[in-house]
């Protein structure tokens, strides 16, 4: 059982705008500790998508955005791509357990 | 920075798993970085395992602090894991990455790891 929670899928048509939340609580996000995404293709490695909440690293498409509010998260694709179907995962850093945690991960399929 | 696993890919119960990880690109000494294992039951979520810095420091899930230990060697530029008393339950994919300010990047490509006799 996960420390984050995530919907286990969200799909959307192409081109529109879906969202994934990552709900934690007072000792991870609500805390204050920063949020990472993570974008997992199908049979590779996890990727990293966004981190300290709403930052691209460079050659991350500008549909991909992050936020934070309270004890959640959430993650923002604008503009689904067929490429985009995946698994994302949310990180952060829980004080109860003085380490990383993660959220189960969230299937998005474009319809 | 490049990261790659490396290891048996068939452990029997109650042994040792052992992986390594080898850095290209970068070195295991840099002060701002912290070298970590991740993990991946198949078809489940991702799992922190710990992380470790070039001078040894560790931290390590609660969940498996008793049978995780994590080690460097410079001399390699490699950093590796060990975990005992393995059971079906910690058939995985074996993730390395490289943990940076909290977040981690980049990964490995990952490492199949089954426990079974």
């Amino acid at each position: 059982q996960s420390v984050l929670t995530q919907p286990p899928s969200v799909s959307g048509a192409p081109g529109q705008r879906v969202t994934i939340s990552c709900t934690g609580s007072s000792s991870n996000i609500g805390a204050g500790y920063d949020v990472h995404w993570y974008q997992q293709l199908p049979g590779t490695a996890p990727k990293l998508l966004i981190y300290r909440n709403n930052n691209r690293p460079s050659g991350v498409p500008d549909r991909f955005s992050g936020s934070t509010s309270g004890t959640s998260a959430s993650l923002a694709i604008t503009g689904l791509q067929a490429e985009d179907e995946a698994d994302y995962h949310c990180q952060s850093f829980d004080s109860s357990l003085s380490g990383y945690v993660f959220g189960p991960g969230t299937k998005v399929t474009v319809l | 920075v490049q990261l790659r696993e490396s290891g048996p890919g068939l452990v029997k119960p109650s042994e040792t798993l052992s992986l390594t990880c080898t850095v290209s690109g970068g070195s295991v000494s840099s002060d701002s970085s912290y070298w970590t294992w991740i993990r991946q039951p198949p078809g489940k979520g991702l799992e922190w395992i710990g992380y470790m810095s070039y001078t040894g420091s560790t931290n390590s899930n609660p969940s498996l602090k008793t049978r995780v230990t994590m080690s460097v060697d410079t001399s390699k530029n490699q950093f590796s894991l060990k975990l005992i008393s393995v059971t079906a339950a910690d058939t995985a994919v074996y993730y390395c990455a490289r943990e940076y300010r909290n977040w981690l990047d980049p990964w490995g490509q990952g490492t199949l790891v089954t426990v079974s006799s």
